[in-house]
């Protein structure tokens, strides 16, 4: 079984649309994450939910709005999407304490 | 902001070469730094994560050092192989539950 699982794992949509993607852990890890990987392979922390609860938002667009229905899920939900975000997205999980993250295989997103 | 510096930012190794890359992150409020492998098209995967000044952790060839008083650490691959041909990606946290904060990565190539 796949530890972190997303989908899909491509997504390929056109300027002003609104998609979403899923992210389910089966480790049953209390914290999730997103992160964007930008054009040069930076991991860049956009959102984290502890037990469902948001406890990072860092500065991307309100056009991206985290969702978690429990804690083994957090959905990436993004409104109007524009050129620029397109991107390979990650959905990670982590167990308490300074415990290693756990990552998805990634969703590569192309916005035409 | 925090910023995680890793270098060099690429390298390239013969078969057999032994080899060290330098993470570097701020040391004030530290609690845990992290080591990952991501070999192209997979997901990034943990090698080691450190939370006391002085540690050492070692898997196989592959071995890391912790420094926290200073702010950095380092990570060793001794008699390099090709299959150790990846981005090994440098991560920092200040607190439990909190994203993982990257660097850039330093991408080693391994040549037979």
């Amino acid at each position: 079984d796949t530890a972190v699982s997303q989908t899909p794992k491509y997504l390929v949509t056109q300027m002003g649309n609104d998609k979403s993607i899923k992210c389910e852990q089966n480790l049953g890890h209390d914290t999730m994450y997103w992160y964007k990987q930008d054009s040069k392979k930076f991991l860049k922390i956009m959102f984290s939910y502890n037990n469902k609860e948001l406890i990072i938002n860092e500065t991307v667009p309100n056009r991206f709005s985290p969702k978690s229905p429990d804690k083994a899920h957090l959905n990436l939900h993004i409104n109007s999407l524009e050129l620029g975000d397109s991107a390979v997205y990650f959905c990670a999980s982590s167990q308490g304490g300074p415990a290693e993250a756990f990552f998805g295989q990634g969703t590569r997103l192309t916005v035409v | 902001i925090l910023n995680v510096e890793q270098s060099p930012q690429s390298l390239h190794v013969q078969e057999g070469d032994s080899t060290n890359f330098t993470c570097s992150f701020p040391s004030s409020n530290f609690y845990a730094l992290h080591w990952y492998r991501w070999e192209t098209a997979k997901s990034p995967e943990a090698l080691f994560v450190m939370t006391l000044n002085g540690d050492e952790k070692k898997k196989g060839r592959i071995s890391a050092t912790l420094n926290t008083k200073e702010g950095y650490s380092y990570l060793y691959i001794k008699g390099s192989q090709p299959e150790d041909s990846a981005t090994y990606l440098c991560a920092f946290t200040r607190q439990a539950g909190t994203a993982l904060i990257f660097g850039k990565g330093t991408t080693l190539s391994v040549s037979s």
